[in-house]
């Protein structure tokens, strides 16, 4: 079946580190996005790619590196986490800038 | 830039009574809207939305959304709700044309046995 696999589904880490969460999708969806959902905030989202190697910033990109050097996977860098990313993480792929499919979610914590 | 409000973080509901939930846009020329629901630890899923041409959108699990420009509003309904409808809703709205996503902050909806 196709659908969006996110990794690892749980993490904790500590501040300075670096941590990559990975994104796989088997739609062939062109489309592939990043958001963060925090509590009184909804989602918000942080990057976003049309295609390979093409990526855009979201609304919060600060401290977020992304790339996609294959369609069907977009993962996302935190280079040098901080307690304030401390977030459920959640991939989406779609055919145009609405996204149509969700991960599960990372949940991630900086210490 | 578009914005979207959903007038109410919580919502308790009886069992098979209706529910509202609540959703303003700010002004655009033309907008594309969307309601999607989060069960608790999954990702989203898509309800209904709303491109062009009827203003009542009819979605999946008996969901219905009804568009209304002249008070920029996109309500969410369901004539009877069931335990299993808890969840958080989000409304979405965009510009129309492709641009990303703008997300309000969600509603969650708890239905009482």
């Amino acid at each position: 079946d196709a659908g969006i696999t996110q990794s690892p589904r749980y993490k904790i880490t500590e501040t300075g580190r670096q941590v990559t969460l990975m994104c796989h999708q088997t739609w062939s969806h062109s489309y592939m996005f990043w958001y963060r959902q925090d509590l009184g905030h909804g989602l918000r989202l942080i990057y976003y790619s049309a295609a390979a190697d093409i990526t855009d910033k979201g609304e919060v990109p600060d401290g977020y590196v992304v790339s996609r050097s294959k369609t069907e996977n977009f993962p996302l860098t935190l280079e040098s986490a901080t307690r304030s990313q401390t977030s459920v993480y959640f991939c989406a792929s779609g055919t145009d800038k609405k996204p149509q499919h969700f991960g599960d979610g990372t949940r991630l914590s900086i210490l | 830039a578009q914005s979207v409000t959903q007038l109410d973080s919580q919502v308790p509901v009886f069992e098979e009574a209706p529910v509202e939930l609540r959703c303003n846009y700010s002004s655009s020329v033309s907008v594309y809207l969307f309601w999607y629901v989060q069960y608790p630890n999954q990702g989203l899923q898509l309800l209904l939305k709303y491109l062009s041409g009827s203003t009542l959108v009819k979605g999946i699990n008996g969901f219905e959304a009804e568009f209304n420009k002249s008070q920029t509003s996109f309500h969410l309904r369901k004539p009877s709700v069931h335990i299993s409808d808890t969840a958080e809703y989000f409304c979405a709205v965009s510009g129309s044309g492709n641009t990303p996503l703008v997300f309000g902050k969600g509603t969650r909806l708890s239905v009482i046995a």
